[in-house]
């Protein structure tokens, strides 16, 4: 079935270090691919999207590629700020009208 | 303009109590999901709606019963509840394609002891 694979967390960086998160998917055809966001106490955002094989999707400094050849839609940042700690959750479109989530990657930046 | 709202924000029953949560959007979105988040598990469906008077299982509804009687309201009921059944829960909601941006509630936090 349709499933989503993050790395485990927590992930801790310095402030100004460059992120990534990764993400593989498993699924027939071509789901849409999301990064949401979640933030301490908050419920979940959507940090950027894409829709089709090489789209990038990108917000505030954030962006990430839709890899076909290697089912991957990795998260990256050039230079982290504290204020990007969160929990980060790649999910994809089932085709059956629902979204399915990877488990989430914490993320921790120190100053 | 609120958005997505979730009442109660936090509860605790006892085993075999009953309960309804209640989930409210003011963006006149068509589509409405209830979430379960568990620690290391990510968000699983329980349940979702396309449309008013609409209501489709997704990945773990078992134990849950839902409701989508007003298109601005998604009730999440719990019949009988189980310890196994201690979670926060999310409610989102989207315009009128699973694609659209889904924007979530706070959550609500709930203990079943």
């Amino acid at each position: 079935g349709n499933s989503v694979t993050q790395m485990e967390g927590p992930v801790t960086l310095s402030e100004e270090a460059f992120l990534t998160i990764n993400c593989t998917y498993t699924a027939t055809g071509y789901p849409s691919l999301f990064w949401y966001v979640q933030y301490p106490g908050e419920g979940l955002q959507l940090l950027l999207k894409a829709t089709k094989a090489d789209d990038k999707g990108s917000n505030k400094g954030f962006e990430a590629t839709y890899r076909k050849e290697t089912t991957s839609f990795h998260l990256e940042k050039g230079s982290v700020q504290v204020s990007d700690s969160a929990v980060y959750f790649c999910a994809q479109d089932t085709g059956r009208r629902a979204l399915t989530f990877g488990s989430g990657t914490r993320l921790q930046v120190q100053p | 303009n609120a958005g997505v709202t979730q009442t109660p924000k936090f509860r605790v029953l006892k085993t075999g109590q009953s309960m309804t949560l209640l989930c409210a959007q003011d963006m006149n979105h068509e589509y409405m999901y209830w979430y379960r988040q568990d620690p290391g598990m990510g968000l699983r469906l329980i349940h979702y709606s396309v449309g008013e008077g609409t209501t489709a299982k997704g990945e773990v509804p078992d134990g849950y019963n839902v409701s989508r009687l007003k298109k601005q309201n998604f009730l999440l009921g719990l019949e009988s509840a189980a310890p196994s059944q201690t979670s926060v829960y999310f409610c989102a909601s989207s315009r009128d394609r699973v694609t659209d941006t889904q924007y979530f509630g706070p959550g609500t936090r709930l203990t079943v002891l």
